[in-house]
Order: C-alpha cells, then structure tokens, then sequence
C-alpha cells in the first residue's frame, strides 16, 4: 500500500485566492512527521511546512497551513492569497518515527491563473 | 542561494560511460541522501548516510555506487547505465536529531540521459 497518496495530479487556482492540495498518509507508527514541498521548474525541492503526529495544533508558516486530520490521516496543504510564483509541483511526505526513510507521494502540479 | 549544491546539473552520458554525480553540503548536517525523481513516480530514495556511514540501500543496481569521503560530500558514481536509468537525480541533506524536525534540504538536481 502507498505509505503517501496525492489524488489530485493537477489543478488550477485564480491569483490571489486559496487552494487545497489533498495529501493521504498510512502509518502505524504513533511517532510521524509530514512534510510539504515544492518544486519549481528548477528542479530544487523547497520544504514549505511540517506537522508532528503529536502537535495539538495545525502548523502554519505565512501563506501556507497544514490542514491535519488525525484520525482521517489526512495533511492537506492550504496555500492563501495565491501568487504567480507558487505554480509549481508540490510534493506530501512522511517519516516515520526518527529514521531517514522519507516517503514522498507522486505530487500536485498547481497552476496559478492571473 | 542553495545550502546543497549538485554538479553537474546536466549530464547526456553513453551506456558504456563512467560518470560522476557530486553533491555538497554546507548546512553542518549529518545524514545526506540520493534520490532518483521519474516523471509520475514518487521520490525513490537510493542511499542514505549518516555520520558518512551508509545506513540505507534500498535495492538499487550495483551499476550505482554511492562514496561518502566526509560528511559534506557526497558522490554517486555511474557505469554501465540503462537508458531507463535517465532521471531527475536529487542530492538531499538533513540534521537527524533527537526532538528536531529533520527535514530535508536538496539541491537542484542533477538531470541525467542516459542514450
């Protein structure tokens, strides 16, 4: 089973409004991290957030929010006020527990429409 | 500027080749990271060092050969290669520490074609 899924292989936003990128996870590991990235066309993957499996709160950095469902396993992304500059691939991780094993869904490519 | 930088960004090599990837960290961390990028696939990670001693090789051919000579280097060495062997391949580092988040840091990317 895929440890991280992503459903949505693209999708389109207006400048300066809100968009949702979904993110699944499956663990059963108490202890996770999840992570968000993006990817412009440059190559370079940029990490945007992360939320602990025991943060009480939802994280949030600037534009960007992690929408975490527990009990869903569920991490969605929640990028506000959208600029031209976030089209980009953006990816979901996990890790479980402390260790090096990242595991990485297939992505969302987001288009920001002017 | 990237703290992870990856040399060449481009490489166009022949199936009979012997080529290079190098990969720098200068962020202070302890685990660095390959990772293959196809399109539509997720990241596969590839070889994983910590404290310059590989702890992680997920199956990968021998015709890889990843050479850690210190914690802010990282090679991977190719020989022989498929051309499905052509991808995105990222360098990553990261501070893996007890209470801390771990995430990664990756370079640009060094795109490789195998012909």
């Amino acid at each position: 089973a895929q440890k991280i899924t992503q459903t949505q292989p693209g999708m389109f936003v207006q400048e300066k409004e809100a968009v949702t990128l979904d993110c699944t996870y499956d663990t059963s590991d108490p202890s996770y991290g999840l992570f968000w990235y993006k990817q412009p066309s440059s190559g370079e993957m940029i990490f945007l957030i992360y939320q602990g499996s025991y943060d009480q709160q939802n994280a949030t950095e600037g534009r960007y929010s992690l929408n975490f469902q527990k009990a869903r396993k569920s991490a969605n992304l929640v990028i506000s006020a959208s600029q031209l500059g976030d089209s980009a691939m953006y990816f979901c991780a996990m890790r479980e527990g402390t260790g090096n094993q990242f595991y990485f869904g297939t992505g969302t490519s987001l288009t920001v429409i002017p | 500027e990237t703290g992870v930088t990856q040399t060449p960004r481009h490489l166009v090599m022949g199936m009979t080749n012997k080529k290079s990837l190098k990969c720098e960290q200068h962020l202070g961390h302890n685990a660095m990271y390959w990772y293959k990028q196809s399109a539509k696939k997720p990241l596969e990670l590839m070889f994983v060092y910590n404290f310059k001693e590989q702890t992680e090789n997920n199956s990968v051919p021998s015709r890889f050969s990843p050479e850690c000579p210190n914690s802010s280097h990282l090679f991977l060495h190719l020989h022989t290669l498929q051309p499905e062997d052509s991808a995105l391949y990222l360098c990553a580092s990261s501070q893996v520490k007890i209470a801390a988040t771990g995430e990664l840091f990756f370079g640009e990317g060094s795109r490789l074609t195998v012909l």
